[in-house]
């Protein structure tokens, strides 16, 4: 079964950083380019960013540029967010994707408050 | 990044029929489409369309999706009560190099 598991959402306080991972099954991940989309409560879909299956291209919303990183591990089968500098308003339900969305997880859950 | 434009609201009756658009520009929804979204509440969104018309498997053929110009629309056809949910559209932008997702769309059924 081809599935996305999440985790590593949690309370941080403003400026901290986190490091969110989504463990694929069922498909090789790097065959992929996947992605992480974001929801605040109550609000809709945000794409966060997206990396090519073999890693050569990685792209960031504005908002996140300079403070998230996207990457990979193939042996884990595993795609991260590495978050640093965060704001209150990066406080979201994180889902990673895959492709053309065609795949999602049930998201982890990110809260910036001091 | 610009988003894609959705009307936030549409209400129709059960076993009608409803069409909801999404707008974009030449370098997003009018370069290759736009995929399509569902999502009930608290749930993750699920893939209804992509390519403008192509379905994954599993999903009923009451959802169809189309493209004219800038502007895509998926149509939902019977209108059964499990389609009360937001829908999204989103497509990748060949200019800014990202993906823009729309504001969503609540529908209602009646």
């Amino acid at each position: 079964e081809v599935q996305l598991v999440e985790s590593g959402g949690g309370l941080v306080q403003p400026g901290g950083s986190l490091r969110l991972s989504c463990a694929a099954s069922g498909f090789t991940l790097s065959t992929y380019w996947m992605s992480w989309v974001r929801q605040a409560p109550g609000k809709g879909l945000e794409w966060v960013a997206t990396l090519k299956g073999d890693g050569s291209e990685k792209y960031y919303v504005d908002s996140v540029k300079g403070r998230f990183t996207i990457s990979r591990d193939n042996a884990e089968n595993s795609l991260y967010l590495q978050m640093s500098s965060l704001r209150v308003e990066d406080t979201a339900l994180y889902y990673c994707a895959r492709n053309i969305m065609d795949v999602w997880g049930q998201g982890t859950t990110v809260t910036v408050s001091s | 990044q610009a988003g894609l434009t959705q009307p936030p609201s549409v209400s129709k009756g059960l076993r009608q029929t409803a069409t909801l658009t999404c707008t974009g520009n030449s370098n997003n929804v009018g370069y290759q489409g736009a995929v399509w979204l569902q999502q009930h509440q608290g749930r993750p969104p699920k893939l209804l369309s992509y390519r403008n018309n192509d379905r994954p498997s599993g999903i009923s053929e009451r959802f169809s999706a189309s493209k004219s110009g800038s502007t895509a629309s998926l149509t939902i056809t019977g209108l059964q009560p499990e389609d009360e949910a937001d829908y999204y559209c989103s497509a990748w932008d060949s200019s800014l190099t990202a993906w823009v997702f729309g504001g969503g769309t609540k529908l209602t059924v009646l």
